[in-house]
């Protein structure tokens, strides 16, 4: 149980251009599901949590018109960088607490690389 | 501001040999412990710790959690070159949904030669 899926795994797209990422929970329900960006040999920064129904909570310093986050449904929400540039380029995971669980679990991540 | 400090930042061993991975937290409305598993992809999930004294075990690994002195170590018993991986150790607080952020350390790389 606790599965969570995210697609693409890898994509390289032209500079300028949108990209869209989706995380999909596949045997459980999450309200609440979080987007987290990872540099090299560094460890997970949270970009923002992803509320089904409502807005998303950006952290600090993480641009929202840049980094456009939708949770459709209980089991998805997509990712989309907007006009992606090189510094964009980076490992993104998203994750998802199944209700009461405090535990986290992660998808597979996708790795974004902006040419 | 929360704070999780892991330690060793990276270890190499042999195949065979034991280690412990440690993990020290500053947090405000701790609730839960956290390790996992990183290797090429994204982590895996080991453990959850939310009580002191209590071990949890899932074969050569275990983790234990001392609220008293404010960490956790994992333990790899008969380490194998599998077990080569990053090991992150993230705290959470109290209340679910969007309330409930992981504070992660930067990690542990842990390296076993043959």
């Amino acid at each position: 149980g606790a599965v969570v899926s995210q697609h693409p795994s890898r994509v390289i797209c032209k500079s300028g251009t949108s990209v869209k990422i989706e995380c999909r929970s596949l045997d459980f329900q999450a309200t609440t599901m979080f987007w987290y960006r990872q540099f090299p040999k560094k460890s997970l920064m949270l970009m923002a949590t992803s509320n089904e129904g409502s807005k998303a909570t950006y952290e600090q310093g993480v641009e929202k018109d840049k980094f456009l986050i939708n949770h459709a449904s209980l089991t998805l929400s997509t990712l989309t960088v907007t006009s992606a540039h090189p510094e964009d380029s980076s490992f993104y995971i998203c994750s998802a607490e199944p209700w009461s669980t405090d535990t986290q679990y992660f998808g597979p991540g996708t790795r974004l690389t902006v040419l | 501001e929360d704070k999780v400090v892991q330690s060793p930042l990276s270890l190499v061993v042999h195949e065979g040999d034991t280690v412990t991975l440690n993990c020290s937290y500053e947090v405000t409305n701790f609730r839960s412990l956290l390790w996992y598993k990183q290797e090429k992809k994204a982590p895996t999930f080991l453990f959850m710790l939310t009580s002191s004294g209590i071990e949890k075990k899932s074969g050569r690994l275990s983790s234990i959690l001392d609220k008293k002195e404010l960490s956790s170590i994992l333990n790899i018993t008969a380490t194998q070159t599998g077990d080569s991986a990053i090991y992150l150790c993230a705290v959470g607080p109290h209340g679910g949904g969007s309330n409930y952020k992981l504070t992660f350390g930067k990690g542990t790389l842990l390296t076993v030669n043959p």
